[in-house]
């Protein structure tokens, strides 16, 4: 059974500040995405990471994929209270896009 | 960015009732779309996946008699919830790509269900 956990689940972290959400899975697979999702609403694609060692960076955010290690982290640098929601990453299981497999979800807060 | 657009957003129903939900890519074609569930404070389980003219491919402990897909055309897929029930409340979201696997996943804004 393949599984995605993220950790921290839940974070607080006050502006200005910088921390690294962690993704580790349990299977093979050098695809992975990371998503955002604000209350209520549906999920925002951020990265997508296609294979080990990518690294990509949009803004304060910062996503790398470790295939090896089966884990991808999303680095925040510099922290404002607009990145406050819930990041996902979720897997590409088999390679072929068909199956996507979402970690527990991390809950951000910033805090001013 | 391409547009998923999935309606309604919110449904009130009453338990035994059926329910449709509608997913629509707008900008470009959709040869598979995914459907999830999220419950509240919880990550998204896929349910299902759809490719077009084809029947859809069930996850493991979906109900396909319960929750009906159908894929009809290249920007539309479908979701009935037959004979809901109180614990078929969820968050449901639908997602399509256009086709190459490299794509990124575009997500639609997603269908708040109430069975009372």
């Amino acid at each position: 059974e393949l599984k995605v956990e993220q950790n921290p689940l839940f974070l607080s972290m006050q502006e200005g500040k910088n921390y690294t959400i962690y993704c580790n899975y349990s299977t093979t697979s050098d695809r992975l995405y990371w998503y955002r999702q604000d209350p209520g609403k549906s999920l925002e694609s951020l990265f997508v990471l296609l294979s080990n060692g990518a690294v990509k960076q949009e803004g304060r955010l910062m996503a790398s994929l470790d295939t090896k290690a089966r884990l991808s982290t999303l680095h925040i640098t510099a922290a404002v209270h607009d990145l406050s929601a819930t990041y996902f990453c979720a897997v590409d299981m088999w390679g072929t896009g068909n199956q996507f497999y979402f970690g527990t979800g991390t809950s951000l807060t910033v805090i001013p | 960015g391409a547009v998923v657009s999935q309606h309604p957003s919110r449904v009130i129903c009453k338990s035994g009732t059926s329910v449709k939900i509608e997913c629509r890519s707008l900008d470009f074609q959709a040869t598979t779309m995914f459907w999830y569930r999220q419950f509240p404070k919880q990550s998204l389980m896929l349910m299902a996946t759809s490719n077009e003219g084809s029947k859809a491919t069930y996850e493991q402990g979906v109900e396909k008699d319960k929750f009906l897909i159908n894929h009809a055309s290249l920007t539309l897929s479908t979701l009935t919830v037959t004979s809901a029930h109180p614990e078929d409340s969820s968050f449901y979201i639908c997602s399509a790509r256009a086709g190459r696997r490299n794509e990124k996943l575009f997500f639609g804004s997603g269908t708040q269900l109430s069975v009372l």
